[in-house]
């Protein structure tokens, strides 16, 4: 079981936000990688990997956007977010494909 | 350019059934494990089933199993969702997936209602 929070997230224009997620096991695989990604889901619009193996962003994913993290415990952090984020970000074990429940970000 | 498109999604009764297709372009589809990920209306993403780059393995969701069937022909790049008996609660948009899920198709809508 994959879990997220904040479910909701309002963030200011210019400011960082974090997401956290939660795996009830550990991702670690047996090759010794960790398939842990990040998918941004935009209105109207198919998800988009943002983040491979915990914390390799995609070709094309600014460079504000970063993940972390370990074991059971990731974060996606957006060091200042911008309008062009606003959508519903999801984890996903990659070993799997279990999603987090999203967290859908919002500019207050 | 990569591009992943499904078709086959429809209006279908329960118990309907429906076959969904996913042409792939643009990307080296028979050396790589595919997967159909569904979306129930403003509802999260789910997981449906895998098949590997030679058919020879496949994985389902424990909900689908026994109902849905994924195939692949390597020779046409497209990528195949046999969905029978169906149930109000199949009602999602399904998506073609790549196997790093480092792209997805547009998404074909199901829906399965009386």
């Amino acid at each position: 079981v994959m879990t997220q929070s904040p479910l909701s997230l309002p963030v200011t224009l210019g400011q960082p936000a974090s997401i956290s997620c939660r795996s009830s096991q550990s991702l670690v695989h047996s090759d010794g990688n960790t398939y842990l990604f990040w998918f941004q889901q935009r209105p109207g619009q198919s998800p988009r990997r943002l983040i491979y193996e915990v914390s390799k962003r995609d070709s094309g994913v600014p460079d504000r956007f970063s993940g972390s993290g370990s074991g059971t415990d990731f974060t996606l952090k957006i060091s200042r977010v911008e309008a062009e984020d606003v959508g519903v970000y999801y984890c996903m074990q990659g070993i799997y494909w279990r999603f987090g429940q999203g967290t859908r970000l919002e500019i207050k | 350019e990569v591009q992943l498109v499904e078709s086959g999604g429809n209006l279908v009764q329960p118990g309907g059934s429906l076959r969904l297709s996913c042409a792939v372009s643009g990307f080296p589809f028979s050396n790589d494990w595919m997967n159909w990920v569904r979306q129930a209306p403003v509802r999260g993403l789910e997981w449906v089933a895998s098949i590997k780059r030679d058919g020879s393995e496949i994985y389902y969701v424990d909900s689908v199993k026994g109902r849905f069937t994924i195939s692949r022909d390597n020779a046409k790049n497209s990528l195949y969702l046999q969905m029978n008996s169906l149930r109000v609660e199949d009602t999602a948009v399904y998506y073609c997936v790549t196997g790093g899920a480092d792209y997805w198709g547009q998404g074909t809508l199901v829906t399965v209602s009386s």
